[in-house]
């Protein structure tokens, strides 16, 4: 089982619908990501947290809000979406945001998004 | 521009046999190459990761070669089982980089047949 921990595992969700997805890590962990990736296509950066400060944000649109409440926990505000935005959201960890060797990503499970 | 490809998209073998999945790279300069697997709804999950000096890793059924001249990694499984379906991601960093600024490539489905 995965040490990084995604919830839900599934969401469907209507484009006026507010939710949040949520991952959580006890690794100890300072840098946590999330991810986008649509079927058969590679995974996508979104955001970076470093110390629980957001330190990337790769243009992603505003209907996506991330925040981060400590540096256990991540979660991802969903508002307004459109069908396009459905995909699976991987979490993903690191001890820092310094160094790929000696810090490798770990990955959630995902939560399979679909936008109705 | 930094790029990392694979091939074949997509393997289809028979159950017991092995495979070899292909991974060239541009990106320089280099770092490190990790190998992911990814079962079909789950996260990926890292297999190997080798340096710039290293030749080959190996992970159980799973071996991982390296050749920085070329710029080229292969990932060869032997004996392969049916939980071996899955994509297998090859992901490159880039020297001096962050965790967050690694490059993936697009992935090689392989489904074993029973």
């Amino acid at each position: 089982d995965t040490e990084v921990t995604q919830t839900p595992k599934h969401l469907v969700m209507g484009m006026t619908n507010k939710k949040s997805l949520k991952c959580e890590q006890h690794m100890g962990h300072r840098a946590m990501y999330w991810y986008k990736q649509k079927a058969k296509k590679p995974p996508e950066l979104m955001f970076v947290y470093s110390y629980e400060k957001l330190s990337i944000n790769e243009s992603v649109p505003s209907r996506f809000s991330p925040e981060c409440p400590n540096s256990s926990l991540l979660n991802l505000h969903l508002h307004a979406l459109q069908p396009e935005d459905s995909a699976l959201y991987l979490c993903a960890s690191s001890h820092d945001q310094e160094s790929s060797y000696n810090s490798p990503l770990h990955f959630g499970n995902g939560t399979r998004l679909t936008v109705t | 521009k930094n790029q990392v490809e694979q091939s074949p998209q997509s393997l289809i073998i028979l159950e017991g046999k092995n495979c070899t999945l292909q991974c060239n790279y541009t990106v320089s300069p280099f770092s490190n190459l990790r190998w992911y697997k990814q079962d079909t709804g789950r996260g990926p999950v890292s297999l190997t990761i080798m340096t710039f000096s290293e030749n080959t890793k190996s992970n159980g059924r799973y071996t991982a070669t390296l050749d920085a001249d070329t710029k080229q990694s292969s990932l060869h499984i032997t004996a392969s089982q049916l939980s071996d379906s899955a994509s297998y991601i090859c992901v490159v960093s880039p020297l001096y980089s962050s965790a967050s600024k690694i490059i993936f490539g697009s992935g090689t489905r392989l489904s074993i047949r029973p």
